[in-house]
């Protein structure tokens, strides 16, 4: 069954260093999507991504994100001086986005942990 | 926002017991989803809804939606100790907009 991937599995950075979160969309889906869940707390949205543009974003999603879709396959998060507060697990999804169909399918989340 | 909020907030249940969970909602909806999350990984699709559904089963679970009440309820029968998670609702849109969820454990 295809599934979302996501790389690494765990990132350590430094407080204002740069990182980027890739993720493997699920194949022929158009809908694209970034979460975040700081430890103990609740899932929250930050940004999704159609036709090779944001589609909606969140406060959250601030000048130090970004995200992209460098190639057919990957989507990517950009996370630019990243804070200790940025610590978190980052959750990717896609949706098919066709025949209504609107299940949000999950990947197993990269763990950031800014030091 | 059409964000979902769960209750209870947490469960307890022995091996073998129903559990049942709520959601409530704001908006007008297309649709309501629950997913899974176990503790620190991935939230996993369980099943989705249609606004012009009011009953569906997948297996063991049992979903209800009531629109005029803007909620819905999951209902886990014969529960096993794999079931212990916590489970979320989230309605369509571009976005979903998680609640706090419901922390089940179910005791072996």
């Amino acid at each position: 069954e295809p599934e979302v991937t996501q790389t690494p599995s765990h990132q350590v950075t430094q407080m204002g260093q740069e990182v980027i979160l890739r993720c493997v969309p699920i194949s022929n889906h158009l809908y694209f999507y970034w979460y975040r869940q700081i430890l103990g707390q609740k899932v929250e949205f930050l940004v999704s991504f159609y036709n090779n543009e944001i589609s909606e974003k969140s406060e959250i999603f601030d000048d130090q994100f970004s995200v992209e879709r460098p190639d057919g396959s990957n989507f990517t998060l950009k996370i630019r001086s990243t804070k200790l507060e940025d610590s978190a697990m980052y959750f990717c999804a896609s949706r098919a986005g066709t025949g209504g169909a609107d299940t949000q399918y999950f990947g197993p989340g990269t763990r950031l942990t800014v030091l | 926002s059409q964000q979902g909020e769960e209750d209870p907030q947490a469960l307890s249940i022995q091996e073998g017991e129903n559990a049942t969970m709520n959601c409530s909602y704001k908006t007008s909806i297309n649709n309501l989803q629950w997913y899974r999350q176990n503790s620190g990984r991935g939230l996993v699709h369980l099943i989705l809804i249609r606004s012009n559904e009011r009953e569906k089963h997948s297996g063991r679970l049992r979903v209800t939606l009531d629109t005029s009440k803007k909620s819905s309820s999951l209902l886990i029968t014969a529960s096993r100790a794999a079931d212990t998670a916590s489970y979320f609702c989230a309605t369509d849109g571009n976005q979903f907009y998680f609640g706090t969820g419901t922390s089940l454990t179910v005791i072996p």
